[in-house]
């Protein structure tokens, strides 16, 4: 059975620094990788997909990076900022579309001005 | 159109009453989804469309039921809930290659 793990469970920095969100999962079979980001009592905004045969995808202020081989999975958020203060989640898919998401338990941000 | 609309956003019913959350998407998604999540927890799956057939149903109790009419519409339908049963239930769609979409979710309480 698949188990994801997301270390820390929670981090608080001072807004401008560099941080780093690890995932990772034991069964190296995945499809897709995807981080999210919820904030308190809201919905699930997708942050980055990356699909199996990539190593990395960036957005903006956003990096993640995959590692079959190790099953790791990190996300580097660069000069952080308050407005980043969420809880970021880690999400795996085995096959194409209609099967369902693994979650990892989340790393709660909070990042102080 | 890039997103999953859900309705209502909040929802106080009954232990006797009969609602329905409504979700829609016009992505073309053939894959749909409920999650339900309760409070510092990761979601947790309840049921899978696939194109408009239920392809899997995590032992949920009878008194959720889904339906999906149309390729960009899925409904739950509540009844007899449990006030163990609030919690934020969410939507999301999916198509192959390009990930899941998460609509904003509906705040259920059962009083």
């Amino acid at each position: 059975k698949q188990e994801v793990t997301q270390i820390p469970a929670a981090l608080s920095v001072p807004e401008g620094e560099n941080l780093v969100l690890n995932c990772s999962f034991t069964d190296s079979a995945i499809y897709n990788l995807q981080w999210f980001r919820q904030d308190p009592g809201k919905g699930l905004t997708s942050l980055l997909l990356i699909q199996s045969s990539q190593r990395e995808q960036t957005s903006g202020r956003l990096n993640a990076s995959l590692d079959k081989s190790s099953g790791r999975s990190t996300l580097y958020i660069a000069a952080s900022q308050p407005g980043d203060s969420a809880t970021y989640l880690c999400a795996l898919s085995y096959n194409q579309a209609g099967t369902a998401l693994i979650f990892g338990k989340g790393t709660t941000l909070s990042v102080s001005s | 159109d890039t997103e999953v609309t859900q309705t209502p956003k909040h929802l106080v019913m009954g232990m006797t009453n009969k609602k329905s959350l409504k979700c829609e998407q016009h992505m073309g998604h053939r894959a749909m989804y409920w999650y339900k999540q309760k409070a510092k927890k990761p979601p947790e799956l309840m049921f899978v469309y696939s194109y408009e057939k239920l392809s899997i149903n995590e032992s949920v109790p009878s008194r959720f039921s889904p339906e999906c009419p149309n390729s960009s519409l899925l409904n739950l339908h509540l009844h007899a809930l449990q006030p163990e049963d609030s919690a934020l239930y969410l939507c999301a769609s999916s198509q192959t290659g390009l990930g899941y979409t998460f609509g904003s979710g509906t705040r259920l309480t059962v009083v």
